[in-house]
Formats: structure tokens, C-alpha cells, sequence
């Protein structure tokens, strides 16, 4: 089955830097690429999602990259904000949906 | 509209005890999907469904554990006879499709089995 590794698991960034988010995936075949983010007690919501057609997708500060013969894709967060700080899920889907262990980011003020 | 919602949102069972968590998805989602999420890790697949089918339990721990959706809508998890290691936050999603489309995500039910 599919196997989603996410890196890093914490990472720390002073407001209106960038952040990077990377995961793998094992299955060749998943074909949709979502992100969550989930603040604390709260449920996962959606950031962004990425198909396999396309190499790279952007909403406003967010963007991210599929890079499928390498099966790894990315989150990019520029200018960032205290608000920012969550916990974010990597996911990779063709029948059903695996997560990553999530990346708790902290946007120092 | 309505978004996915689940109940109880908490619930503390004593270890040995049934437990029966509930899902509403929302209105006209054909798939459902059953997650649980150990503090600090990401959500693990349980099992899923496309309206009242079970096509996925590979991800159910044991067979204390048990999912159905008989009319295509709401869905029950249950947890037989619960164990410590059940506590854990149980997350239901719908989505208007499988695989490819978004899974909307309800608040969760934390249990706590003591």
C-alpha cells in the first residue's frame, strides 16, 4: 500500500520568511496530492491539493510542486504569518488516502 | 451548508466497554471515510465507504473494530470490548467521490479509554 514520509517534523521560522514542507510517496499510482492544516483540537482543513497533470499549483502565499518521477511533492509558504502556525499534513490518494506524521510550524512574531 | 459532523465529541469508556461513534457526512457525499489519529501523528485510514458498500477495512486494527453505513448516509464506527490503546481521535470525512476529490473532514470524537 501507499507509505507517505513528510519532512521536517517541526520547523521554526521567523514572520515573513518562507517555509518548506517536503513528502515522498511509495505508490506510483496515487494520482492526488492534497495538504491539510489542523490547529490544535481542531479538524484538518484543506490548503491546497495538487493532481498528477500538473507540476505546480499556487494560491497566493501557498504554493505546491509534484515532482512525480522522483514520487515527491512539497509545500511552500512565503511570507509568513503568526496565523500560520499549525500542524501540517502531507497526502497522497489513488483509491484511498494516506497521511504523512504532519510538520508542527511555528511563525515566531 | 452543513459540514460533516460527529458525536459525542468526547467520549471516556472504561476499558472493557462498547463504544459507538457516530458520522453525518455531508448531504449527497458518496464516500465516507474513517480515520484515527494518535496524538502528535497524522490521521490513519480505518476503512472507507462509497455509499452503503464497505470497500476499504483494511486499516481496521482488529476485529473489535466495526463500521457500517446501511443506508448510505450516516455511518456507526464501534469499538468492541475497548483497550488503552484505543484512546485516540476519531476523524470521519466525506467526499463527493473517491480517491481524487476532496475529503471534508468533521470535528472528531476523542476517545479516552481508561
Amino acid at each position: 500500500g501507499e507509505n507517505v514520509e513528510q519532512h521536517p517534523s517541526t520547523l521554526s521560522v521567523q514572520e515573513g520568511d518562507s517555509a518548506v514542507i517536503k513528502c515522498t510517496y511509495s505508490d506510483s499510482a496515487s494520482n492526488y496530492f492534497p495538504w491539510y492544516k489542523q490547529e490544535l483540537g481542531k479538524r484538518p482543513q484543506l490548503i491546497i491539493d495538487i493532481r498528477s497533470n500538473v507540476g505546480e499549483k499556487k494560491d497566493q502565499r501557498i504554493a505546491v510542486t509534484l515532482n512525480k518521477t522522483a514520487k515527491h511533492f512539497s509545500l511552500h509558504i512565503t511570507e509568513t504569518q503568526p496565523e500560520d502556525s499549525a500542524v501540517y499534513f502531507c497526502a497522497a490518494s489513488f483509491n484511498d488516502m494516506r497521511f504523512g506524521a504532519g510538520t508542527r510550524l511555528t511563525v515566531k512574531p | 451548508g452543513a459540514g460533516v459532523s460527529q458525536s459525542p465529541r468526547y467520549k471516556v469508556a472504561k476499558r472493557g466497554q462498547d463504544v459507538a461513534l457516530r458520522c453525518d457526512p455531508i448531504s449527497g457525499h458518496v464516500s465516507l471515510f474513517w480515520y484515527q489519529q494518535a496524538l502528535g501523528q497524522g490521521p490513519e485510514f480505518l476503512t472507507y465507504f462509497q455509499n452503503e458498500a464497505q470497500l476499504d477495512k483494511s486499516g481496521l486494527p482488529s476485529d473489535r473494530f466495526f463500521a457500517e453505513r446501511p443506508e448510505g448516509s450516516v455511518s456507526t464506527l464501534k469499538i468492541q470490548r475497548t483497550q488503552q490503546e484505543d484512546s485516540a481521535v476519531y476523524l470521519c470525512a466525506s467526499s463527493s467521490d473517491w480517491g481524487q476529490e476532496t475529503q471534508y473532514f468533521g470535528p472528531g470524537t476523542r476517545l479516552l479509554v481508561l
